[in-house]
């Protein structure tokens, strides 16, 4: 079974320019989560999806910050435009069904390095 | 809200030698809590994770945590340390949010291993 698949795996733009992340889930997980580490801190949440719809975006920083998830399979988070304090690596977890239980297990991707210059 | 709490940034060992990487949690109810590690270039990886019962947990690669209530800590140990082990280790407490588990990082400790 193929794991989570992160694309690219490092980006390094200009403030101002854009930049789209791509996250493969395992296949058949309805959960999605982004998250994001900023150099020397620690990862932090910033969106959840349940198929294809947002449960949970309350750790999305601002507006310049857009995540999609078309027909509940990969997901993409755009930034745009972006900032220097955008720098950091972004990851991509996937859990298998809903459930109140918290004996589920989220599967990390291997992140994607972003700089921003 | 939750919150972990990991003192240590580096910690270097010798191979062979025990390890012990502190975590400590705030969280107002019975917490659920994990312990993650990264190698270079992989993504973060399920070492053990407690729910409940035995306080003492057994994880993978031969990585043990026990949880303590009463000093709301949770505290991975291996007794002896090889030199793949050198990668970076995330402490991390679930809460349930509106039926949803949100995880909660600590800032991680990278452990470097010396021959």
């Amino acid at each position: 079974e193929a794991g989570v698949t992160q694309f690219p795996s490092h980006s390094v733009i200009e403030k101002g320019q854009t930049v789209t992340l791509r996250c493969d889930p395992i296949s058949g997980h309805d959960n999605l989560y982004w998250y994001r580490r900023v150099m020397g801190k620690e990862i932090k949440f910033l969106l959840h999806f349940v198929k294809e719809s947002k449960q949970d975006e309350s750790g999305m920083p601002n507006n310049r910050f857009l995540a999609e998830r078309t027909g509940g399979t990969y997901s993409t988070l755009k930034v745009q435009p972006a900032e220097l304090e955008d720098s950091g690596v972004y990851f991509c977890a996937s859990s298998h069904t809903r459930t109140r239980s918290p004996s589920y297990e989220q599967y990390f991707g291997p992140g994607t390095r972003l700089t921003v210059t | 809200a939750q919150s972990v709490t990991q003192p240590d940034i580096h910690i270097t060992v010798s191979e062979g030698a025990s390890l012990e990487l502190r975590c400590n949690y705030s969280y107002g109810a019975t917490p659920y809590l994990f312990w993650y590690v990264q190698s270079p270039g992989q993504g973060l990886q399920l070492l053990l994770k407690y729910f409940s019962g035995d306080t003492l947990v057994q994880g993978i690669k031969g990585f043990e945590a026990e949880f303590k209530r009463s000093q709301s800590s949770f505290n991975l140990r291996k007794p002896s340390v090889h030199w793949s082990d050198a990668a970076e280790y995330f402490c991390a407490v679930v809460a349930n949010s509106g039926g949803y588990q949100k995880v909660t990082f600590g800032t991680g400790t990278k452990l470097q291993v010396i021959p």
